[in-house]
C-alpha cells in the first residue's frame, strides 16, 4: 500500500520552514526520504529504521513515529537549492533487500 | 567510485520494436530494482531481483521483461506489448535494509 504524503505542493520564500508528512495505513518498517530535481534521478537524503528515531544534517531533519505509522521531514531556513520533489519510501516487509514503495511526492518550490 | 550506471540516457522506440535498457552496479548490492516514473507522478515498481538468477514482478510488470545473470547487471526489456512506454526509467540497488540508491535514469520515447 502506497504511503500518503502531504501536502502535495508547497511554495516557500527563502528562509521559511516547511514540514512534509508521510503516513501509512500499514505498519512502517522503515522510512527513506529522497529529493528529486527536475529531470534528474532521486537523491537519497536519510533513512529512519526504527520508531522514535530522528536524524538530520544541515537544516534538514526527519522523525519517525512507528506507533502512528508516520514520518515527517523538516526543512528549516529554506534555501533556493531545496526546491524539488520530495518522496518518502517505505519497506513493504521487515526483511532486507525488498523494494521500497513510494508516495506520490511533495513538490517544494523555494522563491527569493 | 561506486555507483549505478544506466544506459543509454535517451532512447527512442519504433512501433513493434523491443528495446533494452542497461543497468550495471559496482556497489556489490544484492538486490536490484526497476521503477517507472511518468511526468508529475511517483515511482512505480516494474520488476525486482533479490538474488542472481531470480526476479519477481512488481506492480506494473506487463509489457516488460528482465534477467539477472550476474550480480552487477539487471537489464530491462521494454517489449512491443507495452503500449505506452514513454516514461523515465530508474534502476536502483540495495543490500539488506540499507538505503536504496538510484542510477541517473533512461528517458524512453516513442518515435
Amino acid at each position: 500500500q502506497q504511503p500518503v504524503q502531504s501536502p502535495q505542493a508547497v511554495i516557500l520564500r527563502e528562509g521559511e520552514d516547511a514540514v512534509i508528512n508521510c503516513s501509512s495505513s500499514k505498519a512502517l518498517y522503515s522510512v527513506h526520504w529522497y529529493r528529486q530535481k527536475h529531470g534528474e534521478a532521486p537523491v537519497f537524503l536519510m533513512i529512519l529504521l526504527k520508531g522514535g528515531e530522528q536524524k538530520g544534517h544541515d537544516k534538514i531533519s526527519a522523525s519517525f513515529n512507528e506507533k502512528k505509522q508516520q514520518s515527517s521531514l523538516y526543512l528549516t531556513a529554506s534555501q533556493l537549492s531545496y526546491s524539488g520533489t520530495y518522496f518518502c519510501g517505505t519497506d513493504r516487509t521487515n526483511s532486507g533487500n525488498t523494494p521500497l514503495v513510494f508516495g506520490k511526492g511533495t513538490r517544494l518550490s523555494v522563491i527569493a | 567510485d561506486g555507483g549505478i550506471t544506466q544506459s543509454p540516457k535517451y532512447l527512442f522506440r519504433k512501433e513493434g520494436q523491443n528495446v533494452t535498457l542497461s543497468c550495471e552496479q559496482n556497489l556489490n548490492h544484492d538486490a536490484m530494482y526497476w521503477y517507472r516514473q511518468d511526468p508529475g507522478q511517483g515511482l512505480r515498481l516494474i520488476y525486482y531481483s533479490q538474488i542472481v538468477n531470480d526476479f519477481q514482478k512488481g506492480d506494473i510488470a506487463e509489457g516488460y521483461s528482465v534477467s539477472r545473470e550476474k550480480k552487477e547487471s539487471f537489464p530491462l526489456t521494454v517489449t512491443s506489448a507495452q503500449k505506452n512506454p514513454t516514461a523515465f526509467y530508474l534502476c536502483a540497488s540495495r543490500t539488506g535494509r540499507q538505503p536504496q540508491h538510484f542510477g541517473d535514469g533512461t528517458r524512453l520515447s516513442i518515435l
